[in-house]
């Protein structure tokens, strides 16, 4: 079945900074995904989804970019703040006669320091 | 937007008993999931549900675990009996399915086994 690898499982950088979470996937039938953020003892935040269609995908102060060729998804934060501070997770999902199930990532706990 | 909600939010139960765990999805959802995560990392894929069935069960979905939805109320996991090692999070989901479909978490329900 599938398989998500997300990396770095921890990241720490000073505001300001960017930061860059990728997640490689493996079936190449992969059609929708997705970056959630998590903050402690919360449930999970949909930052984006993406479909197979579009490669680069702008939100509020990130970029996700999608490389179907290599079968990565990087989650780019642009110039982080302490609020990003979070638990940040990548789904992916196929489509397989309705059977939606999305796979995730083990994860990428980021600390952005003052 | 749209929430799945979960309830209760913390669970406290002796090793042993049985436990259900409530969702009330979004409203017109056709496809209901069920997550497990435990210290805060990774999502683990317990089970889907639609149409009355099971579609798919991990490897994590024991015998103990079972899901129903009757009536179109609650999607509902009850474990019985309960084990220490169940001790997480669970993290219930719908979709409506369809080519543009996103999954929406509820904010998880923290069952301790004591």
């Amino acid at each position: 079945g599938e398989q998500v690898e997300q990396r770095p499982p921890h990241l720490s950088v000073r505001e300001g900074d960017s930061a860059v979470i990728i997640c490689t996937y493996t079936d190449p039938n992969s059609y929708y995904f997705f970056w959630y953020k998590q903050e402690p003892g919360a449930g999970l935040q949909l930052l984006m989804k993406v479909f197979s269609s579009t490669e680069i995908n702008e939100g509020q102060g990130f970029t996700v970019l999608l490389n179907k060729k290599d079968k990565q998804l990087s989650l780019n934060l642009t110039a982080a703040h302490p609020g990003d501070s979070a638990v940040y997770f990548c789904a992916v999902s196929l489509t397989s006669g309705g059977n939606y199930k999305p796979t995730f990532g083990k994860g990428t706990s980021l600390v952005v320091h003052p | 937007g749209p929430k799945v909600l979960q309830i209760p939010s913390h669970q406290i139960i002796d090793m042993g008993q049985m436990v259900t765990l409530n969702c009330d999805p979004v409203s017109n959802h056709l496809y209901f999931y069920w997550y497990k995560q435990i210290l805060g990392q990774q999502m683990e894929f317990l089970v889907n549900f639609y149409n009355g069935k099971v579609m798919e069960k991990s490897k994590l979905f024991k015998d103990q675990f079972s899901v129903e939805r009757p009536d179109g109320s609650y999607f509902t996991l009850k474990i019985q009996p309960t084990a220490l090692e169940d001790s997480a999070v669970y993290f219930c989901a719908s979709s409506l399915a369809g080519r543009d479909t996103e999954v929406f978490f509820g904010k998880g329900t923290r069952l301790t086994v004591v």
